[in-house]
């Protein structure tokens, strides 16, 4: 059972934006740095936004990502069909002396 | 280029052991923590292990937790995974996945390797 809940599944359609939520507590992440990861079908995840809102280089700016006390969200703009995956955040959990993932989000593009 | 080539999964018998290895190139091993993440079949990601850049500081999930060994060896740019007393619900597709800095606390996970197939079944 994950520490940080997500909801199952978001949908839009193409063009336009989705959110992801990502909620847990103060010993994750209220007190430390949130990443979200996409996993496209039969393959590796990567890394998609970190420290809140950092993203790596090649990752394109319509991903972004912000925290507020407890939860974290994750948004895409201009959803494309290469945009379907699934979606998981990510932080360390103080209390548990481990990294804890999200859920996971299936993003799904009508 | 960063590459991550994990080895070693296969299909063992419960209570079994098994030691997955991640080969690691395109960066400076040792300047980095590395971890251990698995994702069960049809299931999410859950991390398993991480083990700073000297081994000096190992944190463990508590599912693995007295079963599992993590180790790396920076001369081979190696990570490993001693899996002990595997149960079936050890089965998943093991990550080798690089820190973002030497400690294992407070990292997320920039690279990834495409994984190795552990099955634990009778």
């Amino acid at each position: 059972q994950s520490v940080l809940t997500q909801p199952p599944s978001v949908s839009a359609a193409p063009g336009q934006k989705v959110t992801i939520s990502c909620s847990g507590s103060s010993s994750n992440i209220g007190n430390n740095y949130v990443s979200w990861y996409q996993q496209l079908p039969g393959t590796a995840p990567k890394l998609l936004i970190y420290e809140n809102n950092k993203r790596p280089s090649g990752i394109p700016d319509r991903f972004s990502g912000s925290k507020s006390g407890t939860s974290a969200t994750l948004g895409i703009t201009g959803l494309q069909t290469g945009d379907e995956a699934d979606y998981y955040c990510g932080t360390w959990n103080s209390n548990l002396s481990a990294y804890v993932f999200g859920t996971g989000t299936k993003v799904t593009v009508l | 280029e960063v590459q991550l080539v994990e080895s070693g999964g296969g299909l063992v018998q419960p209570g079994r052991s098994l030691r997955l290895s991640c080969a690691a190139s395109g960066f400076t091993f040792n300047d980095y923590a590395m971890h251990w993440v698995r994702q069960a079949p049809g299931k999410g990601l859950e991390w398993v292990s991480g083990i700073s850049w000297n081994s000096g500081n190992i944190g463990y999930a508590d599912s693995v937790k007295g079963r599992f060994s993590i180790s790396r060896d920076n001369a081979k740019n190696s990570l490993y995974l001693q899996m002990n007393s595997l149960r079936a619900e050890d089965t998943a597709l093991y990550y080798c996945a690089k820190g973002t800095v030497v400690v294992v606390v407070n990292s997320h996970f920039d690279y990834w390797g495409q994984g190795s197939l552990v099955t634990v079944s009778s």
